[in-house]
């Protein structure tokens, strides 16, 4: 069965530096991953979307690179601030019905 | 944020009851999803709808069943709980054809069931 691994349950990072997170595949042929935020006592939020056939999209300090040789994508927050303590979850696809997640990596930014 | 509303937001209840779980959106979306997220497993599929009447399994389908009789409203039924299905359960909707396409969630609800 398809496997997803984050690189790790947490990361600490220093105000300013940029974080990268890593999410890893195994068994499985995605189409497209997915990544989501998520706030404690809160529903994950949708970030970025990016598909087999591209190899990087940006959204203003949001970065998300797909390397389907490795299985890997890596999501990189540049210019980190301590609002972007959160869980990151990353999910791939394709279908409704098989959209698996991982356990996410949680993200705390020190001042 | 999208308009999803989940209810209740939390709820204990005794093993053996049954229990129901509402989700109710405002966008119109065709898809609904249930999931439940638990310590080291990351959010699994419990079933979802893809449309009025349309349901089908996901991952984690055994001890829930789901009915949607109108486009607003998907609701997630535990006919006899358990301690396993403690947990937090969450409704999330996309729009349009499913590839691709994000997935937009509740706030969820967290169950306990002793």
């Amino acid at each position: 069965s398809q496997k997803i691994e984050q690189n790790s349950e947490a990361l600490n990072i220093q105000e300013g530096k940029t974080a990268t997170l890593t999410c890893n595949y195994t068994n499985y042929s995605p189409a497209y991953l997915q990544w989501y935020r998520q706030d404690p006592g809160r529903g994950p939020v949708f970030l970025l979307l990016i598909r087999e056939n591209e190899k990087e999209k940006r959204k203003e300090r949001l970065k998300v690179t797909f390397d389907t040789t490795l299985k890997q994508s890596l999501f990189h927050i540049t210019a980190s601030q301590p609002a972007d303590s959160a869980t990151y979850l990353c999910a791939l696809g394709p279908g409704a019905n098989n959209l698996f997640f991982g356990t996410g990596t949680r993200l705390t930014v020190i001042p | 944020d999208a308009g999803i509303t989940q209810s209740p937001r939390h709820k204990v209840t005794e093993t053996g009851t049954p229990v129901t779980l509402r989700c109710h959106q405002t966008e119109n979306h065709r898809y609904m999803y249930w999931y439940r997220q638990d310590p080291g497993h990351g959010l699994r599929l419990i079933h979802y709808s893809y449309g009025v009447k349309d349901t089908d399994k996901g991952e984690v389908s055994d001890g829930y069943s789901v009915s949607r009789s109108k486009t607003e409203d998907f609701l997630l039924t535990l006919e006899s709980a358990t301690s396993s299905q403690t947990s937090v359960y969450f409704c999330a909707i996309s729009g349009g054809t499913p590839e691709g396409q994000p997935q937009h969630f509740g706030d969820g609800t967290r169950l306990s069931i002793l």
